[in-house]
């Protein structure tokens, strides 16, 4: 079982839909969380990036962390086709400083 | 604002030859990572460096050595190429600092290398 496990998808969401993207992590060790965008052959984008409890917000992304549950979220609101891309979560375990990446989910927004 | 530079951003190369690939990481960065992605797959870490030292070590073949100039730049130096070294490598940096920042990665282009 991976680390960190996110469903690969595809998730289809209309355009103008909230998208929700989940990712569950199993070291509770973990303390820095991250969501990347990657289109197809480029590079992971850093979309957000969260390390407590709650809700954090930027534009039409947010995300919600619950350690207690060990899951980490990424929703994005009015989703455009400009948001269709694999979804990396990340997580940071600080006792060797390394990222643990989830397999992504591939999103697509349907127009 | 300034990204990490990679190159080159395309490379072929034949079974058994080397190949070095080159990061240029954003300014005021000091930490290095890189990291190899196949098709498909999520990215796997290889190596990290931070102030010119290695500072961890992933899934890094032994043919593969890498890095970390005065100037903070890093090279992935990698010989008896196999097929299965095809690959995006990409790299990325972080700063140092307090506050939890200094975790956030940012990622360079990458450069594909398909071995034949």
């Amino acid at each position: 079982q991976k680390e960190v496990e996110q469903n690969s998808g595809p998730l289809s969401v209309p355009e103008g839909a909230i998208a929700s993207l989940n990712c569950t992590y199993s070291d509770r060790g973990s303390q820095s969380f991250f969501w990347y965008r990657q289109y197809s052959g480029k590079s992971p984008e850093l979309i957000m990036f969260i390390y407590s409890n709650g809700d954090k917000e930027d534009g039409r992304f947010t995300a919600q962390l619950n350690k207690a549950s060990q899951y980490v979220s990424l929703l994005i609101r009015d989703s455009q086709p400009s948001d269709s891309a694999t979804y990396l979560c990340a997580v940071m375990v600080y006792s060797n400083y390394q990222l643990i990446w989830g397999a992504g989910t591939k999103l697509i927004i349907k127009p | 604002a300034a990204g990490v530079i990679q190159s080159p951003r395309h490379l072929i190369k034949e079974k058994r030859e080397t190949a070095t690939l080159k990061c240029y990481p954003i300014p005021r960065h000091d930490t290095v990572y890189w990291y190899q992605q196949g098709p498909g797959q999520d990215p796997q870490f290889l190596i990290s460096f931070y102030e010119k030292m290695q500072s961890d070590k992933g899934s890094i073949p032994d043919r593969f050595s890498a890095q970390q100039f005065s100037d903070y730049h890093s090279e992935l130096n990698m010989s008896s190429l196999e097929l299965g070294d095809s690959a995006l490598y990409f790299c990325a940096s972080s700063p140092s600092g307090e506050g939890g920042l200094w975790n956030e990665q940012f990622f360079g282009p990458g450069t594909r290398l398909t071995v034949l």
